[in-house]
């Protein structure tokens, strides 16, 4: 079974506005770590926001936050007021903290940002 | 943050010949790196774990042989492509996670982007 789920290959989003990109995941451990990169066309991995099993509020850091509902497994990554500049390809990634150090990552989202 | 440096940022060479990737952590210790392959449109794939002063734990299909990995030191590993054949023209990224065991710190190199011609 795929450890992360990304179901949007392809997302179109009007600059200024807000945008949902998909990850569900799937694990065991009751331990672990939700990432989301983003990965322009120079293709460096940019960190944006990371949110524990345990943590209790919903991370944010800026224009972005991630919608943390455990029960469902999904971790979506809101990122408001788009800009031209975040057109990129995202990742979201998963790490078990119990069983190992492996990063799982999604096939990605390609976000495109039009003015 | 931290910063995770990778030379060269992309190389071009013929079939056959050995090429050498360095990944360098520069402003922390880095206890664990990753390599991580990347093809055109596609998700990371983990080829390797590297720990300092031991040897490095290959993922399922991946030739230990072909894709040599040292971690001599906590700031550099380094993968050498051996006999490199076009199949193996590829992004390779590396990333480094320090020693304060805090589980959102893991930082990606820039990577390198390898043609085998």
């Amino acid at each position: 079974a795929q450890k992360i789920t990304q179901t949007q290959p392809g997302m179109f989003v009007q600059e200024k506005e807000a945008v949902t990109l998909d990850c569900t995941y799937d694990t065991s451990d009751p331990s672990y770590g939700l990432f989301w990169y983003k990965q322009p066309s120079s293709g460096e991995m940019i960190f944006l926001i990371y949110q524990g099993s345990y943590d209790q509020q919903n991370a944010t850091e800026g224009r972005y936050s991630l919608n943390f509902q455990k029960a469902r497994k999904s971790a979506n990554l809101v990122i408001s007021a788009s800009q031209l500049g975040d057109s990129a390809m995202y990742f979201c990634a998963m790490r078990e903290l119990n069983t190992g150090n492996q990063f799982y990552f999604g096939t990605g989202t390609s976000l495109t940002v039009i003015p | 943050g931290a910063v995770v440096s990778q030379h060269p940022s992309w190389v071009i060479c013929k079939s056959g010949t050995s090429v050498k990737i360095e990944c360098r952590s520069l402003d922390f210790q880095a206890t664990t790196m990753f390599w991580y392959r990347q093809f055109p449109k596609q998700s990371l794939m983990l080829m390797a774990t590297s720990n300092e002063g031991s040897k490095a734990t290959y993922e399922q299909g991946v030739e230990k042989d072909k894709f040599l990995i040292n971690h001599a030191s906590l700031t550099l590993s380094t993968l050498t492509v051996t006999s490199a054949h076009p199949e193996d023209s590829s992004f390779y990224i590396c990333s480094a996670r320090g020693e304060s065991g805090r589980p959102n710190e893991q930082f990606f190199g820039p990577g390198t982007r390898l043609t085998v011609l």
